[in-house]
């Protein structure tokens, strides 16, 4: 089955600086990856994804890039602001899919003012 | 316009205790995947139902089961609880998409 590794665990940085977490994943046939928010005692809300059709996205300040042949996305936020401060998730499937949708372990990003 | 709705918010339960969760989706969506998360950890995959068909089943023990209504809301009912199955247990719907996955809020089960 498909196995998710997220990298870092942790993130602290300044507030306007750059933010990447990077994703690795093991099945082939995944492609679709979705990204997670989650802030204290709240739900899990999906910020950007990305199917294997394309090798880069971007909304804004946020931004998810995939490498199909190294199997790894990454999540680039630019100008970062405290509020963005909060536990980020990756996950992979296949599109249509949805029974074995696998996630990171996530990483706690803190934004610094 | 309601998001993914969970009952109860917490819930305290001993071990050998059943439980059930409760998950109404969002209004028009079909399919409702449940998942377990654990302090520190991701969320992992324990069942997903369409169309009130089951489709989907993580690895977890025969302890878990779910069911889907007409009205596609669903229910997780674990039995025998451990203590390991203290969690917070989240629902997700999604529409005809099938993959873009809305969480409600989750219900946060601590066993003693």
């Amino acid at each position: 089955g498909e196995n998710v590794e997220q990298h870092p665990s942790t993130l602290s940085v300044q507030e306007g600086d750059s933010a990447v977490i990077k994703c690795t994943y093991s099945d082939s046939a995944s492609n679709y990856f979705p990204w997670y928010k989650q802030e204290l005692g709240k739900r899990p809300q999906l910020i950007i994804d990305i199917r294997s059709n394309v090798g880069e996205k971007k909304d804004q300040r946020i931004a998810v890039t995939l490498n199909k042949t190294a199997k790894h996305f990454s999540l680039h936020i630019t100008e970062t602001q405290p509020e963005d401060s909060a536990v980020y998730f990756c996950a992979a499937s296949i599109w249509g899919n949805n029974n074995d949708m696998r996630f990171g372990a996530g990483t706690r990003l803190t934004v610094k003012p | 316009d309601a998001g993914v709705t969970q009952s109860p918010t917490h819930l305290i339960k001993t071990r050998g205790q059943q439980v059930t969760l409760r998950c109404s989706p969002i209004s028009g969506h079909k399919s409702v995947s449940w998942y377990q998360q654990v302090l520190g950890q991701g969320p992992q995959f324990i069942f997903q139902y369409y169309e009130k068909e089951e489709r989907g089943r993580g690895n977890f023990p025969d302890r878990f089961s779910a069911r889907q209504f007409p009205n596609y809301s669903s229910e997780l009912n674990v039995n025998a609880l451990l203590l390991g199955d203290s969690a917070l247990y989240l629902c997700a719907s999604s529409g005809q998409a099938h993959n873009e996955q809305f969480f409600g809020p989750g219900t946060r089960l601590t066993v003693l």
